[in-house]
């Protein structure tokens, strides 16, 4: 089974829509951490948060915000009036220690914002 | 964060031969990695490269084919050998932050190496 789940491969809005990306992960541990990176289509990866297990606080960052839900196991992202420069794949990836804390990746969700 | 860089940024090379990628950090970091992503895909830890000993490699990968040295803390290098079609992909070096009161911190990535074999 599939450690970190994006079961959205690909969605397209129209700007200024706001967007939700889903993250859902499989773990036993008890202290796991979680990411969001962005790579845009000139290729770099980009660090966007980092989460521990014992903070479910959702985040916001300006247009960006994470929902954090242990009790269902999911670390949403959400882009509010997304922009064209938002356009990219979106990766969720898991941390344990019974991995020995190597990232766990999700597939990513490719994100088209039309203008 | 670290500033991360890579070279060669690009390369096309013919099958049999070998490449070496270059692997530089503007500070010193513990926990270096290279990960590899083939088109449209996710990324796959090949190995992390430690300081002073060798590399621990992920299954499926293997020194004699992805040999990688660590002479110091701010650089490493990933050599791709007798290389075929399918080792076609971008070759990525991270490192990882020191986390916050010693847990994880996050990866940072360099530009990555596209690697095209012919």
């Amino acid at each position: 089974a599939q450690k970190v789940t994006q079961a959205q491969t690909e969605i397209s809005v129209v700007e200024k829509e706001d967007v939700t990306l889903d993250c859902v992960y499989e773990t036993r541990d008890t202290t796991y951490y979680l990411f969001w990176y962005k790579q845009p289509p000139s290729g770099e990866l980009v660090f966007l948060i980092r989460r521990n297990s014992f903070d479910e606080q959702n985040e916001i960052s300006g247009r960006y915000s994470w929902n954090f839900q242990k009790s269902t196991s999911s670390f949403n992202f959400t882009i509010t009036a997304s922009q064209v420069v938002d356009s990219a794949v979106y990766f969720c990836a898991l941390s344990e220690a019974s991995s020995n804390y190597q990232l766990i990746w999700g597939a990513g969700t490719k994100l088209i914002i039309k203008p | 964060s670290a500033v991360i860089s890579q070279k060669p940024s690009r390369d096309i090379c013919q099958r049999g031969t070998s490449l070496t990628i270059q692997c530089q950090v503007d500070s010193q970091v513990t926990m270096m990695f290279w990960y590899r992503q083939q088109p449209g895909q996710s990324l796959t830890l090949i190995a992390t490269a430690n300081q002073g000993s060798e590399a621990t490699y992920e299954s499926g990968f293997v020194i004699d084919k992805f040999p990688i040295s660590r002479p110091n803390l701010t650089f490493s290098t990933l050599t791709v050998s007798n290389m075929s079609p399918e080792d076609s992909s971008i070759y990525l070096c991270s490192v990882e932050a020191e986390g916050l009161a010693g847990g994880v911190g996050e990866q940072y990535f360099g530009p990555g190496t596209r690697l095209t074999v012919t």
